[in-house]
């Protein structure tokens, strides 16, 4: 299984464009790449997944370049509910064993 | 609302009680999760079930037993639990994509929030 790795923290303001990179330089072939967001005491909701190069649905967007050793998720025009932790999780079946990693604690402010 | 619900949301118990935590999706999934969250760590996963069978156990103590009765419920009996077990216990749902590839998005319950005194 593929090790991830993040920022441990970002702070943004309001309105800015938020991009939070995760590496994964041993993902397999077949691994797909997933977000998922979590507010504090609640569960983890899945923002996007993809495979390769961009993939935008209507909370964010995800960049993985050409090798597919990183991935890039960007959330345009933040608010301060956007304040969260973000994990990126790489796999190749919801069956496999999962690993969350620490993920990334975005602080958003007025 | 997510489709998963968890009970009872929050619940305190000494190190010598058996108790349940109650897991049911009605999403029409057939892979389900229990993680475990503890203060300002990442979550760890338990337990997998796919098609109602145990697929995954990381190395869980034997005081967490899970059961999986059917694809829509998922149970964690808990038995002589210690102080150190505190934590979030989250369930989690999937359409397990195996075989069709990719990663089924996992659909997270509320929790249930287990002190152990």
């Amino acid at each position: 299984l593929a090790k991830t790795t993040q920022p441990i923290s970002m702070d943004s303001y309001e309105g800015q464009e938020v991009n939070i990179t995760c590496s994964h330089n041993n993902i397999a072939t077949n691994d797909y790449i997933t977000w998922y967001q979590q507010f504090p005491s609640q569960g983890p909701r899945f923002i996007i997944q993809g495979y390769k190069t961009k993939v935008t649905n209507e909370v964010a967007s995800l960049f993985i370049p050409a090798d597919r050793k990183s991935s890039t998720l960007s959330l345009p025009r933040v608010s301060l509910s956007d304040t969260a932790v973000y994990y990126c999780l790489v796999g190749r079946s919801s069956a496999s064993k999962i690993i969350f990693g620490s993920g990334t604690r975005l602080s958003i402010r007025p | 609302e997510t489709g998963v619900t968890q009970t009872p949301r929050h619940l305190v118990m000494g190190m010598t009680n058996k108790k349940s935590l109650k897991c049911e999706q009605h999403l029409g999934h057939n892979a389900m999760y229990w993680y475990k969250q503890s203060a300002k760590k990442p979550l760890e996963l338990m337990f997998v079930y796919s098609l109602e069978e145990r697929v995954e156990n990381n190395s869980v103590p034997s005081r967490f037993s899970p059961e999986c009765p059917n694809s829509s419920h998922l149970f964690l009996h808990l038995h002589t639990l210690q102080p150190e077990d505190s934590a979030l216990y989250l369930c989690a749902s999937s359409q397990d994509r195996a075989v069709a590839g990719g990663m089924g998005e996992q659909f997270f319950g509320p929790g249930t929030r287990l002190t152990v005194l």
